[in-house]
């Protein structure tokens, strides 16, 4: 099983500034890495897939990067709807593994 | 537009059988996909159990597979998910998912989740 480790758990940023949000994998996926977001009592919203593409309706100030087992996802300029849980999930195994998510509050 | 409903009870005893059903509108099972299961036990985090094509085939979680069983109901477009002997530990919302993939002419690639179901809670207890 592929271990996917996010850090940190806990990111206090102000609006307007910029979030880096780091993902881990204990073994390479290349570039087989989805993140997410969760908002209280929502279910997860897919936002980038192969570690660097948009999902359709995902604005510009998304951004991932990495392949193998560093991905970082950041966010450039935070609104206050970006306040919420990231997760990343690898697929390049098929025992397809979430991080624990790093919850991103507002500073 | 795709959307998923999850339905099923919302508290099963210990050591019964957990049943869900994921109902899929504004796209035909049958056309393609696969289509999955995931679940967040409270304030943890994602764990996937399972997906399935139209065609019946799956891939199942090995921490789960000797207990989950995933089943498709094209003529309805749904699928669902049956998990045994369940415990306190299998307390957690249940979403169902589409899961994109590519086949070769030996093996299928799953990939990311999207869209994903609102979730429902199931909670274990006597």
């Amino acid at each position: 099983e592929i271990v996917m480790t996010q850090s940190p758990a806990t990111l206090s940023v102000s609006p307007g500034e910029r979030a880096s949000l780091s993902c881990r994998a204990s073994q390479s996926v290349s570039s087989n890495l989805a993140w997410y977001q969760q908002k209280p009592g929502q279910a997860p919203r897919l936002l980038i897939y192969g570690a660097s593409t948009r999902a359709t309706g995902i604005p510009a100030r998304f951004s991932g990067s990495g392949s193998g087992t560093e991905f970082t996802l950041t966010i450039s300029s935070l609104q206050s709807e970006d306040f919420a849980v990231y997760y990343c999930q690898q697929y390049n195994n098929w025992l397809y593994t979430f991080g624990q998510g790093t919850k991103l509050e507002i500073k | 537009q795709v959307q998923l409903q999850e339905s099923g009870p919302g508290l099963v005893k210990p050591s019964e059988t957990l049943s869900l059903t994921c109902a899929v509108s504004g796209y035909s099972i049958s056309s393609g996909y696969y289509w999955g299961w995931i679940r967040q036990p409270p304030g943890k985090g994602l764990e996937w159990i399972g997906s399935i094509y139209h065609s019946g085939s799956t891939y199942y979680n090995l921490s789960l597979k000797s207990r989950v069983a995933i089943s498709v109901d094209t003529s309805k477009n749904q699928f669902s998910l049956k998990l045994s002997s369940v415990t306190a530990a299998d307390t957690a919302v249940y979403y169902c998912a589409r899961h994109p993939h590519s086949c070769s002419s030996t093996s299928c690639y799953l990939y990311w989740f999207d869209p994903w179901g609102q979730g429902t809670l199931v909670t274990v207890s006597s």
